[in-house]
């Protein structure tokens, strides 16, 4: 079955750029969404942004001036950049695949483990 | 934006009970509304898709109704492996997802 594994730095440094990678095992890139979601310590999920495996993108617009996603279909992966972090993007990043279907319901049906980003000097 | 809550924010539980938890949206979001489970340390796993369709190998206890912008999620029988943190998520506005707060279930 699909599995989606994140990588990247676990600590970044403030005002730097944080980048983590996803790579989709078990199946193909094509056809789907593909999200990141983070978590703060102690605190709920939110959603950053998707792109289809086609490359068009759609961020979350607190988010929008900072967040860069991509996706390289011929290494399975998907990418996210966030840049100037400060402390307050210390978070766990998951990856996820989202489902389109009947063509409007979305749903995140695969997670990846998360991986936690500390942001310190 | 589309604003996402939850009640109770946490509730305690026994073995055998029924569960309910509640997600209202800050308007119509018809049908577009996602239940997830999050154990401790873990990834969010989904439950419930478009307001009522059990995820493929999610167990039949749990279920999901509602429409416009009030909805529940049910446990019929909570069983040890349900305690956990559940949130409600909109896919009605594509442009942005959001999640509830969460709603924590722990052992009475």
């Amino acid at each position: 079955q699909v599995q989606l594994q994140e990588s990247g730095p676990g600590l970044v440094k403030p005002s730097e750029t944080l980048s983590l990678t996803c790579t989709v095992s078990g199946g193909s890139i094509s056809s789907y969404y593909w999200s990141w979601i983070r978590q703060p310590p102690g605190k709920g999920l939110e959603w950053i942004g998707y792109i289809y495996y086609s490359g068009s993108t759609n961020y979350n617009p607190s988010l929008k001036s900072r967040v860069t996603i991509s996706v390289d279909t011929s290494k399975n992966q998907f990418s996210l950049k966030l840049s100037s972090v400060t402390a307050a993007d210390t978070a766990v990043y998951y990856c996820a695949r989202s489902t389109q279907w009947l063509g409007y319901y979305y749903y995140m049906d695969v997670w990846g483990k998360g991986t936690t980003v500390t942001v310190s000097s | 934006d589309i604003q996402m809550t939850q009640s109770p924010s946490s509730l305690s539980a026994s073995v055998g009970d029924r569960v309910t938890i509640t997600c209202r949206a800050s308007q119509s979001i018809s049908s577009y509304l996602n239940w997830y489970q999050q154990k401790p340390g873990k990834a969010p796993k989904l439950l419930i898709y478009a307001a009522s369709s059990l995820q493929s190998g999610v167990p039949s206890r749990f279920s999901g109704s509602g429409s416009g912008t009030d909805f529940t999620l049910t446990i019929s029988s909570l069983q040890p492996e349900d305690f956990a943190t559940y949130y409600c998520q909109q896919s009605y506005s594509t442009l942005l997802f959001t999640f509830g707060p969460g709603t924590k279930v722990d052992i009475k």
